[in-house]
């Protein structure tokens, strides 16, 4: 089982502002990493599944980029919006595995 | 496409009971996954299968749980006896060929709660 860290646990914004959370992950025998959000009451949906170092994606106003050789990654949302509020999830996925190691995730609340 | 279907979408059972989950991948995904999500261990995974055979179910708590796939439309969990402890939501994910890079598609999840 990989240890994955999520931070911060939970994150409170004003509507506008920008915003960015962490996720942490061993570097060893690295694959993939994927990134969900989870809104209250619904399922996780995925967001982006990044495999490259450097490798940078955006949808929107989100935006991540993953760094392989350290172990972490960064979730970016500019401009936050209250439709942002839920909770971010990260998951790495090892050389050889398709078992996704979810983090506790990040609950983010926009605040209009 | 309909997404992945779960049933049912609440269960409310007494200690002991037999408690059966379900699970419709989409359509050509070859991966199925079952979760539990509860607020002590996050979401993590229990069992999953490529192409209808169990690959990895080492995330299966203990004995009491179990999970078929009898075809690629449909696969069941099942917990028997049942135990307060069990009481969680229970996803089912599928993914497409190749599902290590590929983002996986989450049911709406079953709640179950254990009395």
């Amino acid at each position: 089982i990989l240890n994955v860290e999520q931070s911060p646990q939970s994150l409170h914004v004003q509507e506008g502002d920008s915003t960015n959370f962490t996720c942490s992950f061993p570097s060893s025998n690295f694959y993939a990493l994927h990134w969900y959000r989870w809104e209250t009451a619904k399922s996780p949906e995925a967001l982006f599944v990044m495999t490259l170092n450097g490798d940078e994606k955006k949808k929107g106003r989100i935006s991540a980029t993953l760094n392989t050789k350290e172990g972490y990654s960064y979730l970016y949302i500019k401009g936050s919006q209250p439709e942002d509020s839920a909770t971010y999830l990260c998951a790495p996925l090892k050389a050889g595995s398709y078992q996704l190691t979810f983090g506790k995730g990040t609950k983010l609340s926009v605040i209009p | 496409d309909a997404g992945v279907i779960q049933s049912p979408r609440h269960e409310v059972t007494e200690m002991g009971q037999e408690v059966t989950l379900r699970c419709k991948p989409i359509s050509g995904h070859d991966y199925l996954f079952w979760y539990r999500q509860t607020m002590m261990r996050g979401l993590e995974l229990l069992i999953y299968f490529n192409n209808n055979v169990p690959i990895d179910d080492s995330g299966m708590p203990e004995d009491r749980f179990s999970a078929k796939m009898p075809n690629a439309s449909f696969s069941t969990l099942k917990i028997q006896p049942s135990e307060p402890r069990d009481s969680a939501v229970y996803f089912c994910a599928s993914s497409p060929t190749s599902g290590g890079a590929i983002e996986q598609y989450f049911g709406p999840g079953t709640r179950l709660t254990v009395t």
